[in-house]
């Protein structure tokens, strides 16, 4: 079968960093995709794996390790406005999203 | 990265009448369209797929003579809400793709239309 999991919330201060994962589990894979997503917002792309690493772009990044079935976005130097839902999503084998059921970030002064 | 415009971005409408939500994708051919349902604080969950020119695909759980979509050109595809009722009130929101192109892994979104029905 498919799943996919992230955490459901997480806090961090403003100006630390935090590491956000994301477990799956597919028998076909097309890559995997980050998105950010403020509340009553619709989502914005962050990121998108297909080998395994790290992705640098900016103050964002994001690590896939295919056989282990993990990946992780890295946000550094945080600041207020990354406050938001944090979507994993992998692309199976019939090029369907699916989807992490989000990770609520807040950020703390 | 491409533009999917989506409207409207909020309507509100009485228990039983119908509400169409347009997605258009203005600089590049959307093969395929998914419409998504966000409940608050729920990640989307999808409701069908629908490929240019073909019937929609629904989910499993999702009513196709309730949701009628159609996606008629490579740049536009409809959803319509009949016989809205106070529990269809959410957020909808488009995602557009092109998968002929090696691009076309990405989903643009469109900017989602929050319905709420009295």
């Amino acid at each position: 079968g498919q799943n996919i999991d992230q955490p459901t919330e997480m806090t961090a201060t403003e100006g630390a960093i935090v590491q956000i994962n994301c477990t799956y589990q597919t028998s076909g894979f097309n890559g995997l995709f980050w998105y950010q997503q403020h509340a009553g917002e619709a989502p914005t792309f962050l990121s998108y794996n297909v080998l395994d690493g790290l992705e640098e772009k900016g103050r964002f990044s994001s690590f896939l390790s295919r056989s282990k079935g993990y990946s992780y976005l890295l946000l550094k130097e945080l600041q207020m406005k990354d406050s938001a839902s944090y979507l994993c999503a992998f692309m199976d084998s019939n090029y369907q999203l699916i989807w992490g059921a989000g990770t609520k970030l807040i950020i703390k002064p | 990265g491409a533009v999917v415009s989506q409207h409207p971005s909020w309507v509100i409408c009485k228990s039983g009448t119908s509400v169409k939500i347009e997605c258009r994708s203005l600089d590049f051919q959307a093969t395929t369209m998914f419409w998504y349902r966000q409940f608050p604080k729920q990640s989307l969950m999808l409701m069908a797929t629908s490929n240019e020119g073909s019937k929609a695909t629904y989910e499993q759980g999702v009513e196709k003579d309730k949701f009628l979509i159609n996606h008629a050109s490579l740049t536009l595809s409809t959803l319509t809400v009949t016989s809205a009722h106070p529990e269809d009130s959410s957020f909808y929101i488009c995602s557009a793709r092109d998968l002929t192109t090696d691009s076309g892994t990405e989903a643009f979104f469109g900017q989602g239309t929050r319905l709420t029905v009295v």
